[in-house]
């Protein structure tokens, strides 16, 4: 089966600084990509996704990008603001069913003032 | 309705006792999801349905947890005889057909205390 492995599992910038959060996936079949982000006490959301038919994929502040070649694709969010803290998880999935979708541990990113 | 409900929000329950955990799913999504989500940990998979078929047991962490879902809709997850180390947010997501391709939508989750 596929496994997701996440890095680092926190992650503490400045405020208005960049933060990169990076996945890797074990199954090639996998073709889907997507973010979730979870603060506090609430449910994870999903904030962006790609799917392997493209190699970059912006929205605003946040950008993911996937290397199929070398299985591994990552989180940019620039401009940080307090707001963007929260935990991230990455996923990895190929259709449907149980293996859907296999998550990674997730990174706590911390945006200091 | 407009998103995924999960109740109750929190359930709070004495060690041994039993507790029933309740999702009712996007309308029109025919998969639903269970994981569990400890303090500070990532999210484990519990079980999946997929419409009305027989789902998908294997993350199941023991055979006091099980499932149901009826009429392919809501879903209830039972935790017979709880432990503490059952203590945990149990979230439930629904996803379009089936396929991971849209993404998942989660409920807020029902936070679980065994004491």
């Amino acid at each position: 089966g596929e496994n997701v492995e996440q890095h680092p599992s926190t992650l503490s910038v400045q405020e208005g600084d960049s933060a990169v959060i990076k996945c890797t996936y074990s199954d090639s079949a996998s073709n889907y990509f997507p973010w979730y982000k979870q603060e506090l006490g609430k449910r994870p959301q999903l904030i962006i996704d790609i799917r392997s038919n493209v190699g970059e994929k912006k929205d605003q502040r946040i950008a993911v990008t996937l290397n199929k070649t070398a299985k591994h694709f990552s989180l940019h969010i620039t401009e940080t603001q307090p707001e963007d803290s929260a935990v991230y998880f990455c996923a990895a999935g190929s259709g449907g069913g149980a293996d859907g979708l296999t998550f990674g541990k997730g990174t706590h990113l911390i945006i200091q003032p | 309705g407009a998103g995924v409900s999960q109740s109750p929000s929190n359930k709070v329950t004495e060690k041994g006792k039993d507790v029933e955990l309740r999702c009712d799913p996007i309308s029109g999504h025919t998969a639903l999801y269970w994981y569990r989500q400890s303090l500070g940990q990532g999210l484990e998979f519990l079980i999946y349905f997929q419409g009305n078929s027989a789902p998908d047991k294997s993350g199941l962490p023991s055979d006091r947890f099980s499932a149901e879902r009826t009429g392919g809709s809501v879903s209830t997850l039972t935790i017979q005889r709880t432990q503490q180390e059952d203590s945990a947010v149990y979230l439930c997501a629904s996803s379009l057909h089936g396929t991971a391709n849209y993404g998942y939508t989660f409920g807020s989750g029902t936070r679980l205390t065994v004491v």
